[in-house]
């Protein structure tokens, strides 16, 4: 299997520009996340899915940000427009949902906002 | 109200001691899950181990083990014979329902 597949692994683009982040699951992950690491604030769970519905996208950080699941084998988060301090390390991560098994990550995406 | 805590922002250890990393959390979920993910200097996220909360037993899994406490509601992660490899940033991590959610994370480094 060849994993959780984000692109791209890094992004640099200019303030008010849009930018999409991209996730491929696992297939047969029911689970799937987005997170977003910052030195400051840690790894902070910005929105999940289950079976490509949104169950909790109360992480959001304001209306810039929207998520995407249209079907089981691909995600999107979009910023538009996007800001300085949207910089950061945005992991996507699934797992089927059994109680014990363990969230897989992707590689990540380092955005960088100037 | 934070749902996992580790007080450690950084620790040391020497080579071949054993360490223990500190996590605490808070659920109303009677079937929650707690993991250990380790992020070295590379930035992935690599699985530790994890720790059911109807587990009677600690989780192990070669050099980690979880020190399971479950009316205190700790999950500290033990490490024994430190290697050099170890130095990384560790985070504590629960799923209650089906959220996961990460602590801030302790950064290890393993001295000679």
């Amino acid at each position: 299997d060849a994993g959780v597949i984000q692109s791209p692994r890094h992004e640099v683009t200019e303030m008010g520009q849009e930018v999409t982040l991209r996730c491929k699951p696992i297939s047969g992950h029911d689970y799937l996340f987005w997170y977003r690491q910052t030195m400051m604030r840690g790894l902070e769970l910005l929105i999940y899915f289950n079976n490509n519905v949104p169950i909790d996208d109360s992480g959001m950080p304001e209306d810039r940000f929207s998520a995407k699941m249209p079907n089981a084998s691909f995600s999107t988060l979009k910023i538009q427009p996007s800001e300085p301090r949207d910089s950061a390390v945005y992991f996507c991560a699934s797992y089927r949902g059994s109680p014990n098994e363990k969230l897989f990550f992707g590689s990540g995406t380092q955005l960088s906002v100037l | 109200a934070q749902k996992i805590t580790q007080t450690q922002p950084g620790m040391f250890v020497q080579e071949k001691e054993a360490v223990t990393l500190d996590c605490t959390y808070d659920t109303s979920d009677p079937s929650y899950g707690l993991f250990w993910y380790k992020q070295p200097s590379s930035g992935e996220m690599i699985f530790l181990i994890y720790q059911g909360s109807y587990d009677q037993q600690n989780a192990t899994e070669g050099r980690y083990s979880l020190n399971f406490q479950k009316a205190r509601k700790s999950a500290n992660l033990v490490i024994s014979a430190s290697q050099l490899g170890d130095s990384a940033m560790y985070f504590c991590a629960m799923r209650e329902f089906t959220r996961l959610t990460f602590g801030t994370g302790t950064r290890l480094q393993v001295t000679l």
